[in-house]
């Protein structure tokens, strides 16, 4: 068990619709990154939170955005969804130390 | 995005093989990591490498950070089938900073 918890575990919905992926860090731990891994791309970072605020920006569209609040969980949310956002996505927790990831939200647009 | 270049791609080996895999970039990292993943499961940290030349150890499981900061090497000594899955490196530049993966190797192991 990394400590780092992701809801829900599978989300399934339709084009044009808006989701929100949540995740919860390992006790401690100040910084969140958010990952898209599909098939054909690997494990692509997206955005990192730093104890609430946007720390840095990876390949994240501009329908995507994310936060992270008071109690350090963060949530991403996707709106305006297309075909090819199905993938899986993980949330990391970090801080001095390696990065450790939640089980993933595996998304499936229909 | 960036990925750094993992090979192989795919491995399909007898059970008490060893493995060797590894991974180049043509940017330098201070950290290097590998990972483990199962279907329907996140990574799992297998050994990190914070010093170019490191050699470190997890069981079964040995790593190395390339002297030069742009590759790492993984090797796993007498292979068992609960070390199927994919194999990820990852590397990051500094403290708590993102992390740019591997392509992915692929292990199977046959009986």
């Amino acid at each position: 068990d990394s400590g780092v918890t992701q809801t829900p575990k599978h989300l399934i919905t339709a084009t044009g619709q808006r989701v929100t992926l949540r995740c919860s860090p390992r006790s401690g731990d100040l910084s969140v990154y958010w990952y898209q891994q599909s098939l054909d791309q690997g494990l692509q970072f997206l955005i990192q939170y730093y104890n609430g605020e946007e720390r840095a920006k990876g390949n994240i569209l501009e329908r995507f955005s994310a936060q992270q609040f008071p109690d350090l969980h963060s949530e991403l949310n996707l709106s305006s969804l297309e075909l090819g956002d199905s993938a899986l996505y993980f949330c990391a927790s970090g801080g001095n130390q390696p990065q450790h990831f939640g089980d993933g939200t595996r998304l499936s647009i229909l | 995005g960036q990925q750094l270049n993992q090979s192989p791609q795919s491995m399909f080996i007898q059970e008490g093989e060893d493995v060797s895999m590894n991974c180049t970039s043509s940017s330098i990292f201070n950290t290097w990591l590998w990972y483990k993943q199962d279907p329907g499961e996140g990574p799992v940290l297998l050994i990190a490498l914070y010093k170019a030349g490191e050699l470190t150890s997890n069981g079964r499981l040995t790593a190395q950070f390339g002297i030069t900061r742009k590759d790492s090497f993984l090797n796993i000594s007498a292979s068992i089938p609960s070390d199927v899955g994919i194999y990820f490196c990852a590397g990051h530049t500094g403290t708590a900073s993102k992390l740019t993966f591997g392509t992915g190797t692929r292990l199977q192991v046959t009986l």
